[in-house]
């Protein structure tokens, strides 16, 4: 099984970088997920990590230390559309293949 | 274009009144999964499908049944709803095997209210 946690809710400032963490536990550890969702919509795909490290893209970047169950999403230059929930997702090794398991979500206000 | 396409988007139902939520994938895909979201207790598990007719329980599958008869097709069965399955339904699909490259995709939802 899994625990994840990261933050309920963040506030931030246009303009802005914004740091969300995410921490996990599991057992058979296949790769992290950061998704984004706007209130009322699917969740949309942004980031993956498998290997410890930062992988960037554009203005969002996603680190991953596998020996501390440790990652965060870092946005930059934040702007009002950027508002949304954005899930942490662990997938885990094993029969289930492509199994996720989702972190309650941090709440993401962007103020002006 | 890519997509996981649920029906209906919106319901509202009595309990005990059987209903379908069906989901349909273009993509080709081996991997489809139903997710249930509800307020801070974020996205869980409900059934999953690694392929025709092979499908599984996930986290809370308790009141829901699942089909999987053809590899674009994954309907998710509520044989006798009650007011606690009233939630957001997300639908969702990826290649397998699980690697770096499957993005696990969403569909837009489906709102679901039990009276």
């Amino acid at each position: 099984g899994q625990n994840i946690d990261q933050p309920t809710e963040m506030t931030a400032t246009e303009g802005a970088i914004v740091q969300i963490n995410c921490t996990y536990q599991t057992s058979g550890f296949n790769g992290l997920f950061w998704y984004q969702q706007h209130a009322g919509e699917a969740p949309t795909f942004l980031s993956y990590n498998v290997l410890d490290g930062l992988e960037e893209k554009g203005r969002f970047s996603s680190f991953l230390s596998r020996s501390k169950g440790y990652s965060y999403l870092l946005l930059k230059e934040l702007q009002m559309k950027d508002s949304a929930s954005y899930l942490c997702a662990v997938r885990e090794m094993g029969n289930a293949g492509n199994m996720l398991t989702f972190g309650g979500g941090t709440r993401l206000m962007v103020k002006p | 274009e890519a997509q996981v396409t649920q029906n209906p988007r919106y319901l509202i139902t009595v309990t005990g009144k059987k209903l379908t939520v069906t989901c349909s994938q273009n993509m080709n895909h081996e991997y489809m999964s139903w997710y249930r979201q509800d307020p801070g207790l974020g996205l869980r598990q409900i059934y999953y499908s690694m392929n025709v007719e092979v499908t599984d329980k996930g986290d809370v599958p308790e009141g829901y049944k699942v089909s999987r008869k053809e590899k674009r097709n994954f309907p998710l069965i509520l044989e006798s709803p009650s007011p606690n399955q009233t939630s957001l339904y997300f639908c969702a699909s990826s290649s397998l095997p699980a690697r770096s490259g499957n993005t696990i995709y969403f569909g837009e939802g489906s709102w679901l209210t039990v009276v």
